[in-house]
């Protein structure tokens, strides 16, 4: 069973460009997690999503962030117009339902020139 | 706010000592997690406490809850270079499926 894939690991972005990141989950696994990890800090938490439903997005800056799991396909976080700040790893995590434990992906790191 | 604050900071023993990690909460949980990670990967989960037990061990891990103070402490013996990364402590408050609030995290640092 594969673990939680993300990708790109590493994107580099200017400033104003969009960031698209992917993950998906691992097999059987309906709730999907994205965090956001400052160097040197822990991870926030950021949206909360299962198959075609937001359902906690109280982490989410509410500008030029979106995140979406659709039916078929990876969850998409999506930032636009991305700033100097947005500069993070940006890490999924996934669960079955009814499980506390989270299992996390190896993150994507994003930097924005 | 920091829902979870660990202490140390940082720790450095050498290979052999035991460990030992505390984490401090603010609201009341559901449970509490501890979670390892290596430098520039994702975050493995290490093992959960319920708010309802005290103490559990898993391997050379030994976890402590106290919901009084509302504290953990995370104790693994005999470490090993292998251990070297950094530690979170993580809450969940509000049952299954729910978000996990982590403290900074105390990087931990086993010398050979």
């Amino acid at each position: 069973n594969a673990g939680v894939m993300q990708n790109p690991r590493h994107l580099v972005r200017r400033r104003g460009q969009e960031a698209r990141l992917r993950c998906s989950p691992m097999k059987g696994h309906s709730h999907v997690y994205w965090y956001r990890q400052l160097p040197e800090e822990g991870l926030k938490f950021m949206v909360y999503l299962q198959k075609e439903n937001i359902i906690d997005e109280s982490g989410m800056p509410k500008e030029r962030f979106s995140a979406e799991f659709p039916k078929e396909g990876p969850s998409i976080l999506r930032i636009q117009q991305v700033v100097r700040g947005d500069s993070a790893a940006y890490f999924c995590a996934s669960s079955p339902p009814g499980h506390y434990e989270q299992y996390f992906g190896p993150g994507t790191r994003l930097t924005v020139t | 706010s920091q829902q979870g604050e660990e202490d140390p900071q940082a720790l450095s023993i050498q290979e052999g000592e035991n460990a030992t990690m505390n984490c401090s909460y603010k609201t009341s949980i559901n449970n509490l997690q501890w979670y390892r990670q290596n430098s520039g990967r994702g975050l493995v989960h290490l093992i959960l406490i319920r708010s309802n037990e005290r103490e559990k061990h898993s391997g050379r891990l030994r976890v402590t809850l106290d919901t009084s103070k509302k504290s953990s402490s995370l104790l693994i013996t005999a470490s090993r270079a292998a251990d070297t990364a950094s530690y979170f402590c993580a809450t969940d408050g509000t049952g299954a499926n729910s978000k996990l609030t982590f403290g900074k995290g105390i990087t931990l640092s086993v010398r050979p």
